[in-house]
């Protein structure tokens, strides 16, 4: 089974600095998906970022980029500039392509509490 | 409605009783999910429905079950509700196999008293 590691329960920024929340996990597959989700305190879950295993560019949306290093199973997030608005809890998740007849859901890291202090 | 519509949006519930959380989507997304989210733990994978007609088995599915008559619906029953089912639960939906196709619902937060 896999598993997702998110070893900062908080982080703390400065409005427009630049943070970066860590995500390691566990798989023996070589091919999969990863994704950092948003939850405000709104509680809906917002897709902020996705990478597919097999593809070496990390992929970035905006001011939002992931360093993917697939020989040490890490997958970083990595926020630019900052904004009130993207305090949050931030999940990374693994998705595996074959469902094998079993579950095709994504398995949640833990979660960091992202705080921006203005 | 457009994505997915979770009933309740909030609940108290006395230990004891059975519930039905309700979901529904539009998308005609094969896939479905029921998660648990609690402080700490992140979300955890309850129940899901690769297709119409057929459901397994989460991480914890112990006190819950499913059901998936058609496409669209996928509800989750606690027959005997437990103070530790107290949780936010969250309705899920893709293309099974398909990248980046989860939509989930807005959550239900469930509290057993």
């Amino acid at each position: 089974a896999q598993t997702v590691t998110q070893s900062q329960p908080e982080m703390s920024v400065q409005e427009a600095e630049t943070v970066t929340l860590s995500c390691t996990y566990d798989t023996s597959e070589s091919d999969y998906y990863l994704f950092w989700y948003k939850q405000p305190p709104s509680r809906q879950m917002i897709l902020v970022i996705r990478q597919e295993a097999y593809k070496q560019q990390n992929a970035t949306e905006n001011r939002f980029s992931v360093n993917f290093q697939k020989a040490a199973k890490s997958f970083s997030l990595k926020i630019s500039d900052s904004q009130l608005g993207d305090a949050a809890m931030y999940f990374c998740a693994y998705r595996s392509p074959y469902s094998g007849g079993g579950a095709d859901g994504l398995t949640f890291g833990k979660g960091t509490h992202l705080i921006i202090q203005p | 409605i457009a994505g997915i519509t979770q009933a309740p949006t909030s609940q108290i519930l006395a230990a004891g009783r059975r519930m039905t959380l309700r979901c529904t989507q539009d998308m005609r997304h094969n896939a479905m999910y029921w998660y648990r989210q609690d402080l700490g733990l992140g979300l955890r994978l309850i129940h899901y429905s690769n297709t119409a007609g057929t459901t397994g088995k989460g991480e914890v599915p112990d006190g819950y079950s499913v059901s998936r008559a058609n496409t669209d619906d996928f509800p989750l029953t606690l027959a005997s509700a437990v103070p530790s089912q107290t949780s936010v639960y969250f309705c899920a939906s893709s293309k099974q196999g398909r990248l980046g196709g989860y939509t989930f619902g807005s959550g239900t937060r469930l509290t057993v008293v």
